[in-house]
């Protein structure tokens, strides 16, 4: 079944504890991409990368990293999270950068720090 | 700045009957619109789309209306089922001047659908 998937689905940590999300996808995508969806804000684009190796910051780059060393895995990295870092993260790929190729989500990951 | 606005938090409509989506932007050089669906509980799924170069996509229930001029877009569906019932997000994206994509979407805030039996 083509799909993203993130690991883990909820987490709650605490303040200065580092931590990684994951995000897989089995559909062969060259493009991905890390969203943060927050009341009112709709989803803000944090990091994409057009392919591997290649990354570029979205709207709300500060306190992320992201790293794309294989094609299939975009891993979301928090250093040192902080309570506005508390959120709904989604992962998404596509087969390129174009808008005309559907971006596929995965099914989200809520992060809650203390 | 939210470059991409859908004003109507929330949107509540009887079964059977037409559903209308809203949604603005200011970016004069968005070039391409999409509409995505998501439950709770679950990522956003993709909707239907519209280009820049058109004023309206239909595909099915739903229909997707672009006015350029007021930068303005909405998604209608017709008719309206429980099973509609999601949060709509409006979302943009742009090409650079050589043709390429930033590979970036610009989320509107979305818009809650509730249809009534």
């Amino acid at each position: 079944e083509a799909q993203v998937t993130q690991n883990p689905r909820y987490l709650i940590t605490v303040t200065g504890k580092k931590l990684t999300v994951t995000c897989s996808q089995n559909m062969n995508h060259e493009y991905m991409s890390w969203y943060r969806q927050d009341p009112g804000l709709g989803l803000r684009q944090i990091y994409y990368s057009m392919n591997v190796e290649v990354t570029d910051k979205g709207d709300v780059p500060e306190g992320y990293k992201v790293s794309r060393k294989e094609k299939r895995n975009f891993p979301l990295i928090l250093e040192s999270p902080s309570p506005n870092q508390t959120s709904l993260y989604f992962c998404a790929s596509s087969l390129g950068g174009s808008p005309y190729n559907e971006q596929f989500f995965g099914p989200g990951t809520r992060l809650t720090v203390l | 700045d939210q470059q991409v606005k859908q004003n109507s938090p929330s949107l509540s409509v009887q079964e059977g009957r037409i559903s209308i989506l809203n949604c603005d932007y200011t970016n004069s050089m968005f070039d391409y619109f999409l509409w995505y669906k998501k439950y709770p509980a679950e990522g956003p799924t993709f909707l239907i789309s519209i280009s820049s170069i058109k004023d309206k996509n239909e595909d099915g229930r739903f229909t997707v209306f672009l006015n350029k001029s007021a930068k303005h877009l909405s998604l209608h569906i017709v008719p309206s089922q429980p099973g509609d019932s999601a949060v709509y997000f409006c979302a943009a994206s742009e090409q650079d001047a050589g043709g390429t994509s930033y590979g970036k979407l610009t989320f509107g805030q979305g818009t809650i659908l509730t249809v009534h039996p």
